[in-house]
Order: structure tokens, then sequence, then C-alpha cells
């Protein structure tokens, strides 16, 4: 079956620009997750949906991120006024309930901010 | 609040030799615990997973690792590693129920020499 699908898979952008990345979680997962990995480092938490509406979002860095999932399906990050320090791989994950545990990753989006 | 601890960035090792990587958790609450691996250019996958029962746990590739509650530790290893092993590991703890949320460590690096 379809796993987590994630686009673009690089973009590359310019400072001060606006950027939308966008996480397509395996079919009938609640849970959606986004991890932001710098190199070197593991992914670290940003925002969690279960269904429509962020549970937990505790993770964003700052108010020019802001993320959406309208539809209890697909999820769009938004970053806005990128920054240098943006340049990252963001990792969407699904999951299908908590009692599992696993949750599963799609490729990631490499952002790089110029 | 969780955190994981992986205390080697990288670990070298000659084809067929074992290895242990190793992972070290804080946590208030029961926890579950898991093994990723990331492949270059692949988004991460399950390794195996501490949910409950035996503390010994088989995960695929000839992977296994042990949970000890006392010494907060989930260390993985495998008896005799093979060249498409190289990767990046990481450990990650998530504390079941309410908003669940997997912490990860900074991940350790696999590199198996012929």
């Amino acid at each position: 079956g379809a796993g987590v699908s994630q686009t673009p898979s690089n973009k590359v952008t310019e400072k001060g620009k606006y950027v939308e990345l966008r996480c397509d979680p395996i079919s009938g997962h609640t849970a959606l997750y986004w991890y932001r990995q710098s190199l070197g480092q593991g992914p670290e938490f940003l925002i969690y949906f279960q269904g429509t509406g962020a549970a937990d979002d505790s993770g964003l860095p700052n108010d020019r991120f802001f993320a959406v999932r309208p539809e209890g399906s697909v999820s769009t990050l938004k970053i806005q006024r990128t920054e240098r320090g943006d340049s990252a791989v963001y990792l969407c994950a699904s999951s299908l309930t908590s009692v599992t545990g696993e949750l599963f990753f799609g490729e990631g989006s490499r952002l790089t901010v110029l | 609040a969780q955190s994981v601890t992986q205390l080697d960035s990288q670990v070298p090792v000659f084809e067929e030799a074992p290895v242990e990587l190793r992972c070290n958790y804080s946590s208030s609450v029961s926890v579950y615990l898991f093994w990723y691996v990331q492949y270059p250019n692949q988004g991460l996958q399950l390794l195996l997973k501490y949910l409950s029962g035996s503390t010994l746990v088989k995960g695929i590739n000839g992977f296994e690792a042990e949970f000890n509650k006392s010494q907060t530790s989930f260390h993985l290893r495998k008896p005799s590693v093979h060249i498409s092993d190289t990767a990046e590991y990481f450990c990650a703890v998530g504390a079941p129920g309410g908003s669940y949320i997997p912490t990860f460590g900074r991940g350790t690096s696999l590199i198996v020499h012929p």
C-alpha cells in the first residue's frame, strides 16, 4: 500500500520567502506529526495532529511556522519569512493509534534557504 | 518529559563483527521504546519496538534490543553486521496515552567496513 508521501522532496528558496510543504499520510491514520531534522541531529518534534485539530504545537519554533490539516488527511506546513536557520529536512509521519506506538515516516522535504 | 541519549555519534566496525549501539532514556512514566533506521536518501523505518512483556525484543535484519528498566537503557545489538547495515540509527521513546509524541535521540552512524 502507499506510504507517507511528502512534496516537494527538495525546495530551494531565498531568505524572506514563503514556503509550503505538503504531507499525505497513510490512509486511515488519524495521527499526523511534523518533525524537523537538521544535519547530524535526530528528528525534532514540531507539531502533532489528531484528526483535524492540532493536539500539540509546542515544538513550533516561532510564529513564522504554522501547519494545517483541514480535512483530517493531508497536512501542510507553512513557513513565512524564511530564514537561513530554517534550512533542514522536514519529516512527516503518521500513525494509526498510539496503542502500537509506531510512526510511519515519509522521505522528507529538504528545505534550503539561501 | 522524556529524553533520549545516544552517546555514540559514530560506530565504525568491520563486516561480520558484532555491534552494540547504546541508548539511554529518561522518563517519569512508563514508556514505549523504539529503534528506527535511516538508510542514505531514505525515510526512517522501524527496526524494532518495546511496548510491554519480554524485555528482549527482536527486529528486522537480525537486530535485537534489550529493555533494562533499572539502567533505563535500550541498547541495540547485532551479532554479525553486513556492509548493507551502514546507516543512521535512531533510538526513540514515547509515553503511551494522551498526546503521544515520541522523542528521538540524535542518532548513531553505523559504518561497516569490508
